[in-house]
């Protein structure tokens, strides 16, 4: 089976330009997280999904973040615009709805904003 | 509140040695979950296992071992006769009534030939 898939691997960009983070959740799991990762603060929950609804956002960092989850099997996390501070590892992961379950993570998408 | 305290953040070994990774969380719950995560170099984070509050049961993989101590709510984690592949970064995480994991700051474990 197919795990996590997120893209773009990696991204460049300058101050101000947006950005776009995609991940596809394994199918058939119901609840779907962003993680961001940075040197300071470590894994930092961003959001969540539980079937395509966000149950917690108390972790976005400020309205230039957002998210969606328009289907079952695509999520997006949005920064507009972007800041040198935003420059992390993005992770996306999913999971099934039957407790406990660990999360599955994607490879991550490695941010890097000029 | 929860809160997981990895204090350990870099130990270095020599290969063939024992290490512990050590773990503390804080939670209000009486039911909770506790997890271990490697993230090796190339970055991905990897599930090592999974516990419950329930079951304070030692558990051993290979050379991974587990011990779960609810009195002092600890849950650390040795790898025995460690080689240089265990290289990485070790998270432990907690999970509560929330469906979310809140994650250590992680040990950065260095085995060396």
């Amino acid at each position: 089976d197919a795990g996590v898939i997120q893209s773009p691997r990696h991204e460049v960009t300058e101050m101000g330009q947006e950005v776009t983070l995609r991940c596809k959740p394994i199918s058939g799991h119901d609840y779907l997280f962003w993680y961001r990762q940075t040197m300071m603060r470590g894994l930092e929950l961003l959001i969540y999904f539980n079937n395509n609804v966000p149950i917690d956002d108390s972790g976005m960092p400020e309205d230039r973040f957002s998210a969606k989850m328009p289907n079952a099997s695509f999520s997006t996390l949005k920064i507009q615009p972007s800041e040198p501070r935003d420059s992390a590892v993005y992770f996306c992961a999913s999971r099934p709805g039957l407790a406990p379950g660990e999360l599955f993570f994607g490879e991550g998408s490695r941010l890097t904003v000029l | 509140a929860q809160k997981v305290t990895q204090a350990q953040t870099e130990i270095s070994v020599v290969e063939k040695e024992d290490v512990t990774l050590d773990c503390v969380y804080e939670t209000r719950d009486t039911t909770y979950y506790l997890f271990w995560y490697k993230q090796p170099p190339s970055g991905e984070l990897v599930f090592l296992i999974r516990r419950n509050s329930f079951d304070e049961q030692n558990e051993i993989s290979g050379r991974y071992s587990w011990n779960f101590q609810k009195s002092t709510s600890s849950f650390n984690f040795t790898i025995t006769a460690s080689q240089v592949v265990d290289s990485a970064v070790y998270f432990c995480a907690l999970r509560n009534s929330g469906y979310a994991l809140n994650f250590g700051k992680g040990t950065s474990l260095l085995v060396t030939p």
